[in-house]
């Protein structure tokens, strides 16, 4: 098993832009999520999904839109980057609420410029 | 005021010490404790639960004490793989069920 998996793995972006960030598990998990992870804070949720085809909003969801039409994949889409979203963004999943372990991806480092 | 809240450090020790960390949590609903491990820019993997009774798994220790609210976690005679950033980790219903991290404590264990 891969675990969880995350594409890309960097990413430099000019201001205005949008991208998408693509996180998998193959652990037939339900719940799956996006944090960002800023220097000096802890781990922020941006939004989570429960399940095939539902997301909700975290803590920090401004910017950011997620979709989860399969139950494997989650995407993360910034539509116009600003340089206040460079960060270090991880996806993660479990098998149920938030008491169970959470599984990590290996993270993706975005800059925007 | 942070949710939880960590002395950053770093914590410099030598190799056979032991070493604790302390963290706070301020809701006083929060149902769930944990310790998360975070090696150099890489992901975090969960360490240990923490139980109201406290729990030992090899050389680290978590204890939890709901009265005042922090979370301690101890490791005895440091390794120089111990090295990482810890986070503490709580969630609370008033969360939403959800995890609310710390920002982490880093250890360096030098020989």
């Amino acid at each position: 098993n891969a675990g969880v998996t995350q594409t890309p793995k960097f990413r430099v972006l000019k201001t205005g832009q949008s991208m998408t960030l693509l996180c998998a598990q193959d652990m037939n998990h339900e719940y799956m999520y996006w944090y960002r992870q800023d220097p000096g804070m802890g781990l922020r949720l941006i939004h989570y999904s429960v399940g095939e085809g539902t997301t909700a909003k975290g803590e920090v969801p401004d910017g950011y839109n997620v979709s989860r039409l399969k139950k494997q994949n989650f995407l993360l889409g910034l539509e116009s980057a600003a340089p206040s979203q460079t960060s270090v963004y991880f996806c993660a999943s479990s098998i149920g609420q938030a008491a169970y372990e959470q599984y990590f991806g290996p993270g993706t480092r975005l800059t925007v410029t | 005021r942070k949710e939880v809240e960590q002395d950053p450090g770093p914590f410099n020790v030598p190799e056979g010490a032991t070493v604790a960390f302390n963290c706070t949590y301020s809701n006083s609903a929060s149902q769930s404790f944990f310790w998360y491990r975070q090696d150099c820019r890489k992901e975090p993997k969960l360490l240990m639960s923490v139980y109201s009774s406290g729990n030992e798994d090899g050389r680290f220790t978590a204890q939890l004490n709901r009265a005042s609210q922090y979370i301690s976690l101890l490791i005895r005679d440091s390794k120089l793989s111990d090295s990482a950033t810890y986070l503490c980790v709580v969630r609370a219903v008033e969360y939403g069920n959800k995890l609310v991290f710390g920002a982490g404590t880093i250890l360096r264990v030098k020989s």
